[in-house]
């Protein structure tokens, strides 16, 4: 079976651009989450979601948004990006909402100039 | 805040020697506790994670110890290879409510052979 698949692998954009990154779960996995990954530190936690609902979001600003499709695909966006927001992010999914094990994708790297 | 601390930042051991790298956690709310690998480009990886009910759990070359009064816990790679070169990150999570991986800073490990 496939991985967790996540696209585009790379992408640059310029300060205050829009961004959509898009992330296939596991097949049968019902959850996915996004994390946030800054050169040469660990993830960071910015949204969960389950049977396209949100179960949680971490400490980021609303400029960062996601939804979950009917087939548990999932997009994040981001809206007029800064600096600060290149990075590599990360999609893991599982099977359930809680207790699971999260299983990661490849990533995709932001670069904003 | 960081919730979880992870030493040390980077660790160089001889091949079939032994690799250790300690975290230390905060929240006494958590209540699991993986390790993950990442090699480059590529996402983390889930190497063996540990509930707070047991000491110790082994696979493999992989031993997790479980300090719960400290609150720590550590990684020990015997016998450690080449291969074994990796960004190594523990995590601590709920395994109730939402699925937030709360991640430590990493160690980059190097198996010299």
């Amino acid at each position: 079976d496939a991985g967790v698949t996540q696209s585009p692998t790379h992408l640059i954009k310029t300060r205050g651009q829009h961004v959509t990154l898009r992330c296939s779960p596991i097949s049968g996995h019902k959850s996915v989450s996004w994390y946030q990954q800054v050169l040469g530190q660990g993830p960071q936690f910015i949204f969960q979601y389950y049977e396209k609902e949100e179960r949680g979001r971490g400490n980021f600003p609303d400029r960062f948004s996601a939804r979950q499709f009917p087939n548990y695909s999932s997009e994040l966006n981001v809206n007029a990006l800064l600096l600060g927001d290149s990075a590599l992010y990360l999609c893991a999914s599982s099977l359930v909402a809680t207790g699971d094990t999260q299983y990661f994708g490849p990533g995709t790297r932001l670069t904003v100039l | 805040q960081q919730q979880v601390k992870q030493s040390p930042q980077s660790l160089i051991v001889q091949k079939g020697g032994i690799s250790i790298i300690n975290c230390a956690y905060e929240n006494t709310a958590f209540d699991y506790f993986p390790w993950y690998q990442q090699f480059p480009g590529k996402g983390p990886a889930l190497l063996i994670a540990i509930r707070p009910d047991v000491s110790e759990k082994k696979e493999g070359r992989f031993t997790i110890s479980f300090n719960k009064s400290a609150k720590q816990f550590s990684l020990h790679i015997m016998d450690s290879q080449p291969g074994d070169s990796a960004t190594y990150f523990c995590a601590a999570s709920y395994l109730q409510g939402a699925q937030k991986l709360v991640f430590g800073q990493g160690t980059r490990l190097t198996i010299n052979p």
